[in-house]
């Protein structure tokens, strides 16, 4: 079964770092998701990507945070100054077009902790 | 403006026992209404969803919901509990347009031998 991969599984990084988390999508998924997750806390919504458009962002994704699909089959998103406050786990998500458009497919999520 | 509300930080069954996770969710337009589990250490993986149709929904692992427009619930629901299932559960919501999901706070199920 096609699933989403995304890299590195763990980074650790000093405050004030970039940092860029990957992930490839499964094929033929249009409609891209970063979430994240505080460690203890629920999953929130950063930011959805179509079309090589940010298509909806929540107040957590401000200036620091950027996305895009650099060689048309991955999908960053990229923290320019990391604070300690970012330190949480990051999961990307996909979905097709259509009728299953609403269904998103999850990677297995990259733990950022940052120093 | 949605939201999702689960009821429960905790829930702890004995093995064999039935599981039910309370979920009430707040839309302005049609739910899309989905459970997911997350293992430790691990990523979410879909339980089940409700798009339209047949309120009753089954899943993966013996696990179904029911949709009740009318209570505005998506309790989760397995009548045997086994010793993997223990684990994280959120219920989860979206709409049209971005389809972007919000997630409830997630239950923790623990299952006694």
């Amino acid at each position: 079964e096609p699933e989403v991969t995304q890299t590195p599984s763990h980074q650790v990084t000093q405050m004030g770092q970039e940092v860029i988390l990957r992930c490839v999508p499964i094929s033929n998924h249009l409609y891209f998701y970063w979430y994240r997750q505080i460690l203890g806390q629920k999953v929130e919504f950063l930011v959805s990507f179509y079309n090589n458009e940010i298509s909806e962002k929540s107040e957590i994704f401000d200036d620091q945070f950027s996305v895009e699909r650099p060689d048309g089959s991955n999908f960053t998103l990229k923290i320019r100054s990391t604070k300690l406050e970012d330190s949480a786990m990051y999961f990307c998500a996909t979905s097709g077009t259509g009728d299953v458009r609403e269904t998103q497919y999850f990677g297995p999520g990259t733990r950022l902790l940052v120093l | 403006a949605q939201s999702v509300t689960q009821l429960g930080s905790h829930v702890s069954v004995s093995e064999g026992a039935l599981v039910l996770l309370r979920c009430n969710y707040s839309s302005s337009v049609p739910p899309y209404l989905f459970w997911y589990v997350q293992y430790p250490n691990q990523g979410l993986q879909l339980l089940l969803k409700y798009t339209t149709g047949a309120t009753l929904v089954k899943g993966i692992n013996g696990f179904e919901a029911e949709f009740k427009k009318s209570e505005t619930s998506f309790h989760l629901t397995k009548p045997s509990a086994h010793m993997s299932d223990a684990a994280e559960y959120f219920c989860a919501v979206s709409g049209t347009g971005g389809f972007k999901t919000i997630f409830g706070a997630g239950t923790r199920l623990f299952v006694k031998a």
